[in-house]
């Protein structure tokens, strides 16, 4: 079965760095398009950002200011997320999602890792 | 950018009552919406997309509608497992937009 594992997060000080990682298993991880999604506490779902199956497209959300790049490595299944310049308003859960196809919705998500930023 | 914009932000509802949600984009997007359902402490899940298309093992009360800006999502007989918030999100032309969600709760 289809398996997103998160990991990575944790608490760290405004302006330092963090990257987060998603491990796929059960299905052909190098044919899909991963996003990542992120859930500030009580709040709504923000999508963050997406890589296409071939790694070649690269979208973000405007917020992302340029501090976060979106990135896989097919030999290992795995999708990450390198945030630099982290400011207290990215504190949330950071969830990975497989598309169905591509540019389409997300049928598979992790479980999520929480982000927490603070002094 | 696309922005969508869910209503009521929350509602409260007996068993078995019908349920409506409604979601409105900025722009034209075809039938590029698809809704997703979260529970208290869960991650989110795929109930329809395409607008109308039930994902596969969700529920025959759930049912969407809706073309062009306006889409609604129906739940024809609530039930208690159907607690949960519910966010539409558009995936037109490459972008991922939710909307802000709706909080459904029983009376």
């Amino acid at each position: 079965q289809v398996q997103l594992v998160e990991s990575g997060g944790g608490v760290v000080q405004p302006g330092r760095s963090l990257r987060l990682s998603c491990a796929a298993s059960g299905f052909s991880f190098s044919n899909y398009g991963m996003h990542w999604v992120r859930q500030a506490p009580g709040k709504g779902l923000e999508w963050v950002a997406v890589i296409s199956n071939d790694g070649r497209i690269k979208k973000y959300a405007d917020f992302m200011r340029g501090r976060f790049t979106i990135s896989r490595d097919d030999s290992k299944n795995t999708l990450y997320l390198q945030m630099n310049s982290l400011g207290t308003e990215d504190t949330a859960v950071y969830y990975c999602a497989k598309e169905a196809n591509w540019a389409e919705p997300f049928d598979y998500w992790g479980q999520g890792t929480l982000v927490t930023v603070s002094s | 950018d696309i922005q969508m914009t869910q209503s009521p932000s929350s509602l409260s509802a007996s068993v078995g009552d019908r349920v409506t949600i409604t979601c409105r984009a900025s722009q034209g997007i075809s039938n590029y919406l698809a809704w997703y359902q979260q529970k208290p402490g869960k991650v989110p899940k795929l109930l329809i997309y395409a607008a109308s298309t039930l994902q596969s093992g969700v529920p025959p009360r759930f049912s969407g509608s809706g073309s062009g800006t306006d889409f609604t999502l129906t739940i024809t007989s609530l039930q208690p497992e159907d607690v949960a918030t519910y966010y539409c999100q558009t995936y037109h032309i490459a972008t991922w937009t939710f909307g802000q969600g709706t909080k459904v709760e029983i009376k």
